[in-house]
């Protein structure tokens, strides 16, 4: 089955700096990639997601790129703001109809003012 | 509002003291699953179900089963738990198997 890894597991960073989080998948068949952000007490919500048909994925501060061919995909937030701050998860999906998406271990992004 | 909802919150409970966590979508989606999420492991796919009595298992199924009955409804059943079931549980739904998920608000449950 898929298998999706994901680093770094914690992320510190500057109000103001960029932070980068990158995923790596396993099945190349997989072609939906969705990235979720959990804050504390709550449930995981879609913030982006990419399709294999697309390498790039822009949303205000937020992107996301695709690398197909290094089974490889990034999650790139500008201009980080403390209510960044929250857990965020990679995920993979094969685009079949069972096993609907497989998810990254996690990255505890921190924010400092 | 467009939500999942799950029930309990937060439970706590004895080995092998059988349980049920509901879970209820009001989007009229197809696809439901449960995950689980554990330090460092993210969230693995329990089970999951594509339409009224269709369900399969995901990565971990051992120790749980679950019904669908009606599209609205997806409960988790615990008929025996045990204390390496202590974990954070989350319901989700989307329209379709690429869609966006929706989850739930999670259960927190610990098996003593």
């Amino acid at each position: 089955g898929e298998n999706v890894e994901q680093h770094p597991s914690t992320l510190s960073v500057q109000e103001g700096d960029s932070a980068v989080i990158k995923c790596t998948y396993s099945d190349s068949a997989s072609n939906y990639f969705p990235w979720y952000k959990q804050e504390l007490g709550k449930g995981p919500q879609l913030i982006i997601d990419i399709r294999s048909n697309v390498g790039e994925k822009k949303d205000q501060r937020i992107a996301v790129t695709l690398n197909k061919t290094a089974k490889h995909f990034s999650l790139h937030i500008t201009e980080t703001q403390p209510e960044d701050s929250a857990v965020y998860f990679c995920a993979a999906s094969l685009g079949n109809a069972g096993n609907m998406l497989t998810f990254g271990g996690g990255t505890r992004l921190m924010v400092k003012p | 509002e467009a939500q999942v909802t799950q029930n309990p919150r937060y439970l706590i409970t004895v080995t092998g003291k059988k349980l049920t966590v509901t879970c209820s979508q009001n989007m009229n989606h197809e696809y439901m699953s449960w995950y689980r999420q554990d330090p460092g492991l993210g969230l693995r796919q329990i089970y999951y179900s594509m339409n009224v009595e269709v369900t399969d298992k995901g990565d971990v199924p051992e120790g749980y089963k679950v019904s669908r009955k009606e599209k609205r409804n997806f409960p988790l059943i615990l008929e025996s738990p045990s204390p390496n079931q202590t974990s954070l549980y989350f319901c989700a739904s989307s329209f379709s198997y690429r869609g966006e998920a929706f989850f739930g608000q999670g259960t927190r449950l610990t098996v003593v």
